[in-house]
């Protein structure tokens, strides 16, 4: 079955330091890659995803790049802010019917002020 | 609008009991999937339900059984509970044909 690695497990940066998270799949039928945000305590938010007919994603300080090829895809934020501090979750699915979410272990982003 | 809102918000119970864990989703929405998150762990799909019928499962024993009403809401059951299933147990709903999945605020479940 598909598994989705992630990397790294936890992350501190500074802030106005970029971010890069990235996680690879092994399911090539896998065509939808959200990303979500999870604060402690609080539900996964959907913060940006891409679809596998396209390379790149952005929006506002936060991108996603896919690489079908090589079965990865990164999320990059730009200009961190403290509010940013959150684990952090990639994902992939099949979509459609099979729309089931597989997701990485998740990273811990500190974004230290 | 409201969002997708579970209940109970927390949960203890002893090994053996059963628990029934409810979901109601988004406006506009016809699908619900339940997932399980251990503590430093990503959520794990356990099933989805369409149409009042299981469509699709991940690997989770037959312990866990669920439900959809003709409303979409739905229920996830666990019977002859284990130590091993206390965790926060996420419902996400979206609409057919469309891959976007929205979460509830979990049920934080604890077998003592």
């Amino acid at each position: 079955g598909e598994n989705v690695e992630q990397h790294p497990s936890t992350l501190s940066v500074q802030e106005g330091d970029s971010a890069v998270i990235k996680c690879t799949y092994s399911d090539s039928a896998s065509n939808y890659f959200p990303w979500y945000k999870q604060e402690l305590g609080k539900r996964p938010q959907l913060i940006i995803d891409i679809r596998s007919n396209v390379g790149e994603k952005k929006d506002q300080r936060i991108a996603v790049t896919l690489n079908k090829t090589a079965k990865h895809f990164s999320l990059h934020i730009t200009e961190t802010q403290p509010e940013d501090s959150a684990v952090y979750f990639c994902a992939a699915s099949r979509g459609g019917s099979q729309g089931n979410l597989i997701f990485g272990k998740g990273t811990k982003l500190s974004v230290k002020p | 609008d409201a969002g997708v809102t579970q209940s109970p918000t927390h949960l203890i119970k002893t090994r053996g009991q059963q628990v029934t864990l409810r979901c109601s989703p988004k406006s506009g929405h016809d699908t619900v999937s339940w997932y399980q998150q251990a503590l430093g762990q990503g959520p794990q799909f356990i099933f989805q339900y369409y149409e009042e019928e299981e469509r699709q499962r991940g690997n989770f024993p037959d312990r866990f059984s669920g439900h959809q009403f003709p409303n979409y809401s739905s229920e996830l059951n666990v019977n002859a509970l284990l130590l091993g299933d206390s965790a926060l147990y996420l419902c996400a709903s979206s609409l057919a044909g469309k891959n976007i999945q929205y979460f509830g605020a979990g049920t934080r479940l604890s077998v003592l």
